[in-house]
């Protein structure tokens, strides 16, 4: 099936570090999202991506959508204990009207404090 | 609003058994979903619904059936409940409609254990 394919896998980072993630494709996308999940927890949207190139911002968080539509990143600015989770980013493609989305394998990021 | 909800939030099935995954939601979504979360992987989408009486399959439905009678509820069937089948179970929604990018709102999840 699909893949969007997330690195890095995990990461173990110092308070304050900055952290950078990202997702490709072999094909293309329409739409990029990153969430988030804590543990025991539901994914909870973070950033939505729609148009090539786009940078986005939700307040330590900026996400870019790739100008070839095949790729996406995250960055987290000065990280915090309460960042740990799970980090996936998602991807729409076509003009699907249905809202199904395809899921990267996450990337888990733990910091100490 | 409570949002979108789950039960139950664990249970243990023995092999052959069946059982039903309740989800409910508040918020007058028309879209709803559900997924299924393997260790270590991304969600995949196993059913959706765009609307009351509307259903189609995902990625991984195999095993598995829905029903969408009213607007609220969207319940996930195991009939013959497998070891395959373990995993944790997340409903979300979504308004839907012309903007189909528009959030998904997922639930707490149900952690299912086949043995």
């Amino acid at each position: 099936g699909q893949q969007l394919n997330q690195s890095p896998q995990s990461m173990f980072i110092q308070e304050g570090e900055d952290v950078s993630m990202n997702c490709t494709s072999s094909s293309i996308f329409n739409t990029w999202l990153w969430y988030k999940q804590d543990p025991g927890e539901g994914p909870v949207l973070l950033i939505a991506l729609y148009k090539a190139g786009e940078l986005t911002s939700n307040g330590r968080l900026t996400a870019q959508f790739g100008i070839t539509r095949k790729d996406s990143f995250l960055n987290i600015s000065a990280s915090i204990p309460s960042d740990v989770g799970i980090y996936f980013c998602a991807g729409l493609k076509g003009s699907s009207n249905t809202g199904k989305l395809i899921f990267g394998q996450g990337t888990t990021l733990q910091v100490k404090p | 609003n409570a949002g979108v909800t789950q039960t139950p939030k664990f249970r243990i099935l023995k092999i052959g058994q069946s059982m039903t995954l309740q989800c409910a939601q508040d918020m007058n979504h028309n879209y709803m979903y559900w997924y299924r979360q393997d260790p270590g992987m991304g969600l995949k989408l196993i059913y959706y619904s765009v609307g009351a009486g509307i259903t189609d399959k995902g990625e991984v439905p195999n095993g598995y059936n829905v029903s969408r009678s009213t607007t609220e509820d969207f319940p996930l069937r195991l009939e013959l409940a497998a070891p395959s089948q373990t995993s944790v179970y997340f409903c979300a929604s979504s308004y839907g409609g012309s903007r189909a990018t528009d959030t998904q709102y997922f639930g707490p999840g149900t952690r299912l254990t086949v043995l």
